[in-house]
């Protein structure tokens, strides 16, 4: 069963960069999986960030693709995200999440809170 | 960009009843790229159904979906206390977009 594991900081200023990872165990994020992004705003919905897959290829929400880079570390079987010149409207749970399909997502991370405060 | 319009916002029941939850979308979509999530309080989002109709691995029986074009219906048919939640719809076409979440509350 694959386990993810979201990590990096819980604090990030305006206008810098917001970087995440996920470690992925259980699995391998060469096994032909798809591994992606979601967050959540406090007390909102649900907002799909990018997909990636181990064949480089990558996939973003529109409204996002400007600020977003995902990318993936096969020799320690991580991915990551990037979010560029983050506002308060960035403040969100962040979650990684992964299935065999990119339609959907099966397994999900516990979640990391990152502020975007001065 | 399909939007996904959920309904009601808020559904308040008892232990034991059947929940009836819709999902609209902006316009047609496949049956194969709609998908249902639980969200408990404080924890990930959790897949129930994909494909519209498709359980995924655990989720018991009393959870069914139905649908085609664009409505879509997610029913527990008795509601089990871990079921008092939030749902969320989800279509997968040239992005990824969920629907606002209907949330179950117990009564």
């Amino acid at each position: 069963q694959v386990r993810l594991q979201e990590s990096g900081p819980g604090l990030v200023k305006p206008s810098e960069t917001l970087s995440l990872t996920c470690t992925v165990s259980g699995d391998s994020v060469t096994s032909g999986s798809y591994w992606g992004w979601v967050r959540q705003p406090p007390g909102k919905g649900l907002e799909w960030i990018a997909t990636i897959h181990q064949t480089g290829k990558t996939y973003y929400n529109p409204s996002l693709k400007s600020r977003v880079t995902i990318s993936m570390d096969t020799s320690n079987d991580q991915f990551s995200l990037s979010l560029t010149s983050v506002t308060a409207a960035d403040t969100a749970v962040y979650f990684c999440a992964s299935d065999i399909r990119s339609s959907w997502f099966f397994s999900w991370g516990q979640g990391t809170l990152v502020t975007v405060s001065s | 960009e399909i939007v996904l319009t959920q309904s009601p916002g808020t559904l308040s029941l008892s232990p034991g009843e059947r929940a009836t939850l819709s999902c609209r979308a902006s316009e047609t979509i496949h049956v194969n790229d709609l998908a249902w999530y639980r969200q408990k309080p404080g924890q990930a989002p959790g897949l129930l159904l994909y494909s519209t109709y498709r359980r995924a691995a655990g989720i018991p029986n009393r959870f069914s979906g139905t649908g085609s074009g664009t409505d879509f219906t997610l029913i527990i048919s008795r509601l089990e206390p871990e079921d008092f939640a939030v749902y969320y719809c989800q279509h997968y076409g040239s992005s990824l977009t969920f629907g606002p979440g209907t949330r179950v509350d117990m009564k």
